[in-house]
């Protein structure tokens, strides 16, 4: 699986949209963005994946670039309670059976009120 | 609908002992991974399961051992516990959807050894 680079931390005012970058340069075609957040002390809560097309679902947006080589998540309105660790991770789909996710140290995003 | 369940949520154990996670996983989904989380650092892959089959093992010793159950419930051991086993546990279990899965995570097992 591909490596992936993130900011150690980030802040964001309350309300503002939060936008967190990931670098993947060394992504494969058939390998996916996934984004996880991590509160406090919880088991990690799964937000958004694409492969290559922008997604967007009640939690988050995902903007992946042409080249594939980065992404951004997007909080549009974030609040307090996205205070998190996010994880951005590249895998391998297609692979049923082969689960497994490859956590990086990830970007802990304080929301200020 | 309950989502992944673990037990206990705290334990604390002694150096040398042995311990016993336990998982159930989201109602329909048949795949049970299991990953520690050292106090800092982002999960580590430990285990998956997938139809009672061992499908991935991390880089962990032979201490570390699981299992699955026909009702897709998993258990995680660890024996001779060390200092450094000390961490969240968590459980994770995943639905294919489409060609693509995805992957739900439980609370954790906080596991103190002293």
């Amino acid at each position: 699986d591909a490596k992936t680079t993130q900011p150690p931390s980030m802040d964001c005012a309350e309300g503002r949209a939060a936008n967190l970058p990931c670098n993947h340069s060394t992504i494969s075609g058939n390998e996916y963005v996934y984004w996880y957040r991590q509160i406090h002390s919880q088991g990690p809560q799964y937000i958004i994946h694409g492969l290559k097309n922008n997604e967007t679902n009640e939690m988050a947006s995902l903007i992946i670039t042409e080249d594939r080589k980065s992404s951004t998540l997007i909080l549009p309105h974030a609040t307090l309670r996205d205070t998190a660790v996010y994880y951005c991770i590249v895998r391998v789909a297609f692979n049923f059976g082969n689960e497994k996710l490859t956590f990086g140290t990830g970007t802990r995003l304080t929301i200020i009120p | 609908d309950a989502g992944v369940t673990q037990s206990p949520t705290h334990l604390i154990k002694t150096r040398g002992q042995h311990v016993t996670l336990r998982c159930s996983p989201i109602s329909g989904h048949k795949s049970v991974s299991w990953y520690q989380q050292v106090l800092g650092q982002g999960p580590q892959f430990i285990f998956q399961y997938y139809e009672k089959e061992e499908r991935g093992r991390g880089n962990f010793p032979d201490r570390f051992s699981a299992r699955q159950f026909p009702n897709y419930s998993s258990e995680l051991n660890v024996n001779a516990l060390l200092l450094g086993d000390s961490a969240l546990y968590l459980c994770a279990s995943s639905f294919r959807r489409g060609q693509d899965y995805e992957q739900y995570f439980g609370p954790g097992t906080r596991l103190t050894v002293t």
